[in-house]
């Protein structure tokens, strides 16, 4: 059974506007969450991540929100541009820095000019 | 160098034949982990390291996986008598021992034929 969930295969948005791409978990002992963004024929790359202290974390134009009591965690994306076209996985991990990390299955985002 | 890096970066095999793949991670980096990503999906744990100690081997597949990393800094991965579903890209990541951001190198292809 998967423990981390992107539940939309793909996503469709107009430059300028807003994406958010969406996450839900199942296992209640993740503590760290991440946000990894992957473009094709290279590795994941680190983007944003959250702790489960917290509830939002923010670095430019990315935002996570996390709400622990649905076990769910979205990435905002504001505004949208062309280049943040990519497969964006959402990952999780309950051992800190020896924690290995479980992914979804990545939500493609297409940002249309 | 700055990032994680991986070699080669594609191998074809013919099933039965054994290979080996390398890891070069991050400088200063003692946690290491390999992953395994079919075609469509995230990332699946295989095995972690903290220096040279293999702490974790919960997701090696079968037991013609094998990986080490003797001196604590560069690992291999080796696949034994390859098989077809062997086929997938193989990702290694570091993270520095305080963190729990796991940086990903480019990854290995690896077909089976």
């Amino acid at each position: 059974d998967q423990q981390v969930k992107q539940n939309s295969p793909s996503l469709s948005v107009q430059e300028g506007r807003i994406s958010i791409l969406n996450c839900d978990y199942t296992n209640s002992m993740f503590d760290y969450f991440l946000w990894y963004k992957k473009y094709p024929a290279e590795g994941p790359t680190f983007l944003i991540s959250i702790s489960s202290i917290k509830d939002k974390n923010e670095d430019g134009r990315f935002t996570v929100f996390l709400n622990k009591s649905a076990k769910h965690l979205s990435l905002h994306i504001v505004p949208s541009q062309p280049g943040d076209s990519a497969v964006y996985f959402c990952a999780a991990t309950e051992g800190g820095s020896q924690g290995n990390l479980i992914f979804g299955k990545g939500t493609k985002l297409s940002v249309k000019p | 160098g700055a990032g994680v890096s991986q070699s080669p970066r594609y191998k074809v095999a013919k099933r039965g034949q054994d290979v080996a793949l390398r890891c070069d991670p991050i400088s200063g980096h003692v946690s290491l982990f390999w992953y395994q990503q079919a075609l469509g999906q995230g990332p699946e744990f295989l095995t972690y390291f903290q220096n040279e100690a293999q702490l974790d081997k919960s997701g090696l597949p079968s037991d013609r996986f094998f990986a080490e990393r003797p001196e604590g800094s560069v690992s291999t991965l080796k696949i034994q008598r390859t098989q077809q579903e062997d086929s997938a890209v193989y990702l290694c990541a570091s993270s520095h021992p305080t963190g729990s951001v796991q940086y990903f190198g480019p990854g290995t292809r690896l077909t089976v034929t």
